[in-house]
Order: structure tokens, then sequence, then C-alpha cells
């Protein structure tokens, strides 16, 4: 398998701009969670979906983040507008229904955004 | 609420020694999951090894086990015959038998000495 696909590897954009990440789970896997982490916070959950349903979107700052999974294969997660301060490490998971042996959440590479 | 604790910010070992990562966590259940994760210098995380709360077996991953108590609320992390290849951030996590949050230590930076 190819593994978790985050796009872009690296964003840099100017304050005020839309910004949106990609990600492709696991075929197969039924959870998908969109992480961010900076060095002061460390690694925090935003939101997962199930079965394409957001879960628990308490994680997620603002308004201005929002995120989307119109299908099993593929979730977006967008800023609008973007502030300096959301510049992080951006990571996607995935896992196969918790509470199974298989639950263990696979990463992906991650999205780096820089916003200036 | 659960909280992980990983007190060794920094930790180095020589190549081919035995390192040990501290882990503790706090939590009121008993059925539960804990892993360690690895994150090399190009950020992708990786999993290195997981523990099921109800299993008294320390889980073993080649050169990488842990050391799990329970009662202490303890699980730390062993590596073997240390490679230059082991020098990353290591996480510790825990997620609840009833949740589908992982809830992450704030690392521990390796670095392997040749």
């Amino acid at each position: 398998d190819a593994g978790v696909i985050q796009s872009p590897r690296h964003e840099v954009t100017e304050m005020g701009q839309e910004v949106t990440l990609r990600c492709k789970p696991i075929s197969g896997h039924d959870y998908l969670f969109w992480y961010r982490q900076t060095m002061m916070r460390g690694l925090e959950l935003l939101i997962y979906f199930n079965n394409n349903v957001p879960i628990d979107d308490s994680g997620m700052p603002e308004d201005r983040f929002s995120a989307k999974m119109p299908n099993a294969s593929f979730s977006t997660l967008k800023i609008q507008p973007s502030e300096p301060r959301d510049s992080a490490v951006y990571f996607c998971a995935s896992s196969y229904s918790t509470g199974s042996s298989t639950d263990t959440q696979y990463f992906g590479p991650g999205t780096r955004l820089t916003v200036l | 609420a659960q909280t992980v604790t990983q007190s060794q910010p920094e930790m180095s070992v020589q190549e081919a020694e035995t390192v040990t990562l501290s882990c503790t966590y706090d939590t009121s259940e008993s059925d539960y999951y804990l892993f360690w994760y690895k994150q090399p210098p190009s950020r992708q995380m990786i999993l290195v090894i997981r523990q099921e709360a109800y299993k008294q077996q320390n889980a073993t991953e080649n050169r990488f086990s842990v050391n799990f108590q329970k009662a202490a609320k303890s699980f730390s992390l062993k590596i073997s015959d240390s490679q230059l290849g082991d020098a990353a951030m290591y996480f510790c996590a825990y997620r609840s038998r009833w949740t589908d949050k992982l809830i992450f230590g704030t690392g521990t930076r390796l670095q392997v000495f040749p």
C-alpha cells in the first residue's frame, strides 16, 4: 500500500490567502484524522471523520478552519483567511475502526505550512 | 482528562548501545492502548511499537521493546543496539479503548553518536 498521501508537502502563502491541504487515506481505512504540530503546542488533533462523517471537530481552532471528506479516499483541510500563527506542520492519519486489534493510526508525511 | 508525560526532552546514546526513553501517563481507565511513534528529520510519524493495556506481556519489535508497568502507569521504550538511523524525536501516545483520540506526549529527542 502507498500509505497516507498528503499534498502539498510544503506551502508558503501570504496572510489573508486561502490554503487547502489534501489527504488520501490508506485504502480500506474508515477513520481519518487531521493533526497540527507546532513547537509551542506539540501535536494536536483538529478533527476526525468516520465513514466520511465528521465525528469531533472540537480541536478546530477557529471558524477560519474547515475540513471536508467528500468520499472515502479524499479529505481537505481549508484555512480561510490564513494567518501567520497558522504556520505549522499539518498531518493526516488514517486507521481502521477503533476497538479492534488493527486500529493503529498511520500518518502521512505532513504538509509544512508557512504563512508570511 | 488523560495526560501523557515525557520527562526527558533530550537523550543521547552511543551507537550499538542501549537507551531507554521514559513515558508516564495519567488515566482512570483500565482499557487503553499505548504507542511509541518516531519522527525523524523527514517529519514522517512512524509507528514504532504498540501495547494493549490488557496484555501483561511487553510488546517487542526487533530492537525495540517496552517496559509496561500498568500499576505505575509507566510505558518506557528500550532501544537495543542503537543505530545512527534511530536518531529522531520519539513520541509516546495514549488512546482510550472508548475514544478515537490519540493523546501525545511532548516528545524526546534522541541523538545517536558513532
